[in-house]
């Protein structure tokens, strides 16, 4: 079962315009919320993380913003650069409930969505 | 800047032999991950350590795959036969830490394809 989804495979947007990734998630251990970016060749990096205490963390153009009501987060780039055109993860972890073994959800496992592919057009 | 490496970067075996992949990771990270993404899905973990310790393998088909790290530092993972289903791209992350508020440093990979 598909526990983080990014129903989005792709998204295009112009330059310096607000680009939205979506995702959503199911498992209700999940406290802890993080999006990397990918570029071709490249492992993903870590980009902007946020606890399940917070329902927004900003930094620089990337905001993200959780609804832990929905089970629903969503990564906010403003403005948008070509330089952004990369495949974005979401990836949500289970930390409060401490080391857990197999069978659950493990302390500090990732949990990654599919992914959506961000065009940013100039 | 210090990076996680792999080698190699690119693999093409056939179906029932055997292969390797090698991760070093960056210095002082006790934590290591070991994951697969299969084309068009995100990252799954296969198997984690904790220093020379493994911590989490369920999702490691331990009938065919192994992973170590013996001297808690580099990490080799092994396939042993491939699969036509194994090809994809083996990821191998680490970080100072367990736990997700400690980043995980990705390497570049290893995409292997199974004939």
């Amino acid at each position: 079962d598909q526990q983080v989804k990014q129903n989005s495979p792709s998204l295009s947007v112009q330059e310096g315009r607000i680009s939205i990734l979506n995702c959503d998630y199911t498992n209700s251990m999940f406290d802890y919320f993080l999006w990397y970016k990918k570029y071709p060749a490249e492992g993903p990096t870590f980009l902007i993380s946020i606890s399940s205490i917070k329902d927004k963390n900003e930094d620089g153009r990337f905001t993200v913003f959780l609804n832990k009501s929905a089970k629903h987060l969503s990564l906010h780039i403003v403005p948008s650069q070509p330089g952004d055109s990369a495949v974005y993860f979401c990836a949500a972890s289970a930390e409060l409930g401490g080391p857990i073994n197999a069978g659950g959800t493990s302390y500090g496992k990732l949990t990654f969505g599919q992914g959506t592919i961000l065009t940013v057009h100039p | 800047e210090a990076e996680v490496a792999q080698s190699p970067r690119y693999k093409i075996t056939e179906k029932s032999q055997a292969v390797a992949f090698w991760c070093d990771p960056i210095s002082g990270h006790a934590t290591l991950y070991w994951y697969r993404q299969i084309l068009g899905q995100g990252p799954e973990l296969l198997v984690q350590f904790q220093d020379e310790s493994v911590v989490d393998d369920s999702q490691l088909p331990k009938d065919r795959f192994s992973a170590e790290r013996l001297k808690g530092v580099d990490s080799t993972l092994k396939i042993q036969p491939a699969e036509l289903g194994d090809s994809a791209m083996y990821l191998c992350a680490s970080s100072i830490g367990q736990g997700a508020r400690y980043e995980q440093y990705f390497g570049p990979g290893t995409r292997l394809t199974v004939t």
